[in-house]
């Protein structure tokens, strides 16, 4: 059973205008999230996270939105570039010391010139 | 930076053969992983393991087995390669209990098992 779910396998966008990618979650003992962010034949780099006690998160370009009560997350990038075009992976954890995450099927995002 | 490789980019084997992926991280992290990673699926946890000579089961460990003698290596043993364990393989490490339990990546072997 998918406790982490992206629905939107993929998702293209036009250069300069905002990328909205989604998750959702099922497992209330989730209490920190992640994004990363794949380029081909590379390995998966860490983006963004947000703790559950807080419904937002900005760096630069990039913010998540959690909402706990609808156990969905989002990932914003705002204004989206060409270098943006990765597939996006969410991914969940429990505040226990070892714990591995729980990733998502991932989204790929393309972003047009 | 955290550095995170893996011992080959692309490898191809024949069925039936033992395959061994070496995976070394230059951190002093406790936490190490291994992923498999298909189109449609994303990442499954394979095994990973929190302390030398610690391991745990992850989603889907049938077929694969790990070896974990040194803090800074985690390998992953295909004991009989099959043709559905062609796959691109991610290994990962992590510091144990450390928000926001980033983990950090090698750059992934694709292995191709004929």
């Amino acid at each position: 059973d998918q406790q982490v779910k992206q629905n939107s396998p993929s998702l293209s966008v036009q250069e300069g205008r905002i990328s909205i990618l989604n998750c959702d979650y099922t497992n209330s003992m989730f209490d920190y999230f992640l994004w990363y962010k794949k380029y081909p034949a590379e390995g998966p780099t860490f983006l963004i996270s947000i703790s559950s006690i807080k419904d937002k998160n900005e760096d630069g370009r990039f913010t998540v939105f959690l909402n706990k009560s609808a156990k969905h997350l989002s990932l914003h990038i705002v204004p989206s570039q060409p270098g943006d075009s990765a597939v996006y992976f969410c991914a969940a954890s429990k505040s226990q010391a070892g714990t591995a995450l729980i990733f998502g099927k991932g989204t790929t995002l393309s972003v047009s010139s | 930076d955290v550095k995170v490789t893996q011992s080959s980019r692309y490898l191809v084997k024949r069925t039936g053969e033992k395959v061994f992926l070496e995976c070394v991280q230059d951190m002093d992290h406790e936490n190490m992983f291994w992923y498999r990673q298909d189109p449609g699926l994303g990442l499954r946890l394979i095994y990973f393991s929190y302390d030398v000579k610690m391991k745990e089961k992850g989603d889907i460990p049938e077929g694969y087995s790990v070896s974990r003698e040194k803090k800074e290596r985690f390998s992953l043993i295909l004991e009989s390669a099959s043709t559905n364990q062609t796959s691109m393989y991610l290994c990962a490490s992590s510091l144990f209990g450390a928000y926001p339990y980033e983990q950090y990546f090698g750059p992934g072997t694709r292995l191709t098992v004929t």
